[in-house]
């Protein structure tokens, strides 16, 4: 299967730590999409890719957060000093870049305590 | 600006009951419109899209159709079955990203 993964799948980490995701696209695919879903609600966008170019950051993603996809390949996601509230669950999709439609990982679940 | 309200959950229906979940649209412009369903444990698959108004999206029995003059996206299905049960998520997208709605849990009862 060459769907989107994501690693880890699930991260505990106490708060104050550094935490760090990845995400590999569809490989053909030149987009690639950070989502964040907090229990409850909706996925929220936080940040895309097209190839190595980060083009658009929500406001939700604070100065704690940054990501990056150097070869415009797979990317990661980190979160400096990690609070109680980033405990969510972070989605990442890929897709064609002009197509509507975004192919999503199976998420990354982080519990911070 | 852009946000989609659907109906809240959960949803509970006896396995064969019709099935309706509403969802509208506030948006610029005329954006495409999806469905996507998480079963549990799992992730976000895409169920169905309508790019233009009017057009019905379809897939597994759901249907939705979009209707541009009464902004909304309506899912339906004839006759749910109890494999059904998951979390929808009615969905826009616009400006090179997807705002969803907050999701409505399905639940269907052999």
């Amino acid at each position: 299967d060459t769907g989107v993964s994501q690693d880890p799948r699930h991260k505990i980490t106490k708060r104050g730590q550094n935490v760090t995701f990845r995400c590999d696209p569809i490989s053909e695919h030149n987009r690639l999409y950070w989502y964040r879903q907090t229990l409850g609600q909706g996925p929220e966008f936080l940040t895309y890719f097209q190839n190595e170019a980060q083009l658009e950051k929500s406001r939700l993603l604070s100065d704690r957060f940054s990501a990056e996809r150097p070869k415009g390949s797979f990317s990661t996601l980190e979160i400096q000093r990690t609070e109680q509230g980033d405990s969510a669950m972070y989605l990442c999709a890929s897709s064609f870049e002009n197509f509507y439609e975004q192919y999503f990982g199976p998420g990354t679940r982080l519990t911070v305590t | 600006g852009n946000s989609v309200t659907q109906m809240e959950g959960p949803v509970t229906l006896s396995e064969e009951a019709f099935l309706t979940i509403n969802c509208t649209y506030t948006a610029t412009g005329y954006p495409s419109l999806f469905w996507y369903v998480q079963y549990p444990g799992e992730g976000l698959q895409l169920l169905l899209k309508a790019t233009k108004a009017d057009d019905k999206g379809s897939n597994k029995g759901f249907e939705a159709t979009y209707r541009k003059e009464t902004t909304s996206f309506h899912l339906e299905k004839g006759s749910v079955q109890v494999s059904d049960s998951a979390v929808y998520f009615c969905a826009l997208s616009r400006d090179d990203k997807i705002i969803f709605g907050k999701g409505t849990r399905l639940h269907i009862l052999p």
